[in-house]
């Protein structure tokens, strides 16, 4: 089965610190790799995918994530983290169009003054 | 403007009673997700739908039902057997198609069982 492992339920980060949240895959084949954010009482937001057009991946506020094969790794960075980025963030994975998705325990970040 | 709507936000239930949760979206996808939340478990996937009229079990179903009539609606019911059915449930939808598969989601629904 398909699975990611989130290191670290919490990190905490300076104000303007670089960010680095953990993520490792298992998967037979190629896998789509998603990171998500979630502020409390919320839904999630997608951050950022992986679908295997281009290991560095942009996303929104930022961030930006590295697809590494040979470490089965996925871990989101910011260079600079801001107060705003305070929130639960979630990898996932998924290896078949329309199937749902297997999410990591989650990673609450703090970003302190 | 597109999106998901999950109502209610907040939802208490006394022990013993069914609650339907409603989740409805007009994003025209055709795959649909229930998600349980509890703190430090990340999201436990409930039951998914891929098409109208079909739906399968995830990983948590035991004590919940769900029903695909419209391509639009995905109701969930938390029945009484759920023993703990205290969470924050999230519902989703994807589209089916190739190089498009990240899932879109509702505000959530948090149930309390008093």
């Amino acid at each position: 089965a398909q699975s990611v492992t989130q290191l670290g339920s919490h990190v905490s980060v300076s104000e303007g610190a670089l960010v680095l949240l953990r993520c490792n895959y298992s998967s037979s084949v190629p896998p789509y790799l998603f990171w998500y954010v979630q502020y409390p009482n919320q839904g999630l937001q997608l951050l950022l995918k992986y679908t295997s057009a281009a290991t560095l991946v942009k996303g929104i506020n930022g961030f930006e994530a590295e697809f590494k094969k040979s470490e089965t790794s996925f871990h989101l960075t910011k260079p600079s983290a801001h107060m705003s980025d305070a929130a639960e963030y979630f990898c996932a994975v998924s290896v078949k169009t329309g199937y749902a998705l297997n999410f990591g325990k989650g990673t609450s970040l703090l970003v302190t003054p | 403007d597109g999106g998901i709507t999950q109502s209610p936000k907040y939802l208490f239930r006394k022990e013993g009673q069914n609650v339907t949760l409603s989740c409805e979206q007009n994003l025209n996808h055709d795959a649909m997700y229930w998600y349980r939340q509890d703190p430090g478990q990340g999201l436990r996937l409930i039951y998914y739908s891929q098409i109208v009229n079909d739906f399968q079990k995830g990983d948590i179903a035991e004590g919940y039902s769900v029903s695909r009539e419209k391509k639009e609606s995905f109701p969930l019911t938390v029945t009484s057997a759920q023993k703990n059915p205290t969470a924050f449930y999230l519902c989703a939808s994807s589209p089916n198609g190739v190089k498009s598969t990240e899932a879109f989601f509702g505000q959530g629904t948090r149930l309390t069982v008093v």
